[in-house]
């Protein structure tokens, strides 16, 4: 069984398009986030939400809009997409205990590529 | 916000030796993770490490928290080609985000 599972996984588009990355987990975590990774391979956080609700947004675009329809799924939604936006997008889920270094269970990872 | 700097960036060993990558920090660590992301796959969690001083070990892995825990090492010996990947470290914030290191990209060659 998949933890964390991202579709789709290639996704190639032309600039000024609208697509969307879906994300699910079967973890029964609470807290599900979404990271950037650039070609460089520096991973940084985009957003994260804890039961459904927006805990974390990290000064990203407007044109990136987060949706959790429940607990177990979160997707990204871009719209007009520009070349910058090319880039590796995880979503990753963890249980928030409020002790330390709580783990966090990365999906493959859906790769953007914006003509 | 905090920076992590790895080094080396980049690391091409062949199989059988031994090597140590660092993860540093102007600031104090409130606890410290390592990452492994294999191609093609997102980050899978090696270890935890919270007190200064700490070591933990991980079959051929060895971390280390430094004593003012502004800094970490993670040795391995007798590298494998399977050990090849995308080390990263990263500190657990209090919002629960991480923040990730600058990363070190391996590659052990047979």
């Amino acid at each position: 069984d998949t933890a964390v599972s991202q579709t789709p996984k290639y996704l190639v588009t032309q600039m000024g398009n609208d697509k969307s990355i879906k994300c699910e987990q079967n973890l029964g975590h609470d807290t599900m986030y979404w990271y950037k990774q650039d070609s460089k391979k520096f991973l940084k956080i985009m957003f994260s939400y804890n039961n459904k609700e927006l805990i974390i947004n990290e000064t990203v675009p407007n044109r990136f809009s987060p949706k959790s329809p429940d607990k177990a799924h979160l997707n990204l939604h871009i719209n007009s997409l520009e070349l910058g936006d090319s880039a590796v997008y995880f979503c990753a889920s963890s249980q928030v205990t409020g002790g330390v270094g709580d783990e966090q269970f990365f999906g493959p990872g859906t790769r953007l590529t914006v003509l | 916000t905090q920076l992590l700097e790895q080094s080396p960036q980049f690391l091409s060993i062949q199989e059988g030796e031994n090597l140590t990558v660092y993860c540093n920090s102007s600031s104090v660590f409130s606890s410290l993770q390592w990452y492994r992301q294999e191609p093609g796959e997102g980050p899978v969690l090696l270890v935890t490490v919270v007190t200064g001083g700490e070591v933990k070990k991980l079959k051929r892995l060895t971390f280390q928290f430094g004593d003012a825990r502004k800094d970490s090492s993670l040795h391995i010996t007798a590298a494998q080609p399977g050990d090849t990947g995308l080390y990263l470290c990263a500190e657990p914030s209090n919002t629960d985000k991480l923040i990730f290191g600058t990363g070190t990209r391996l590659q052990v060659f047979p």
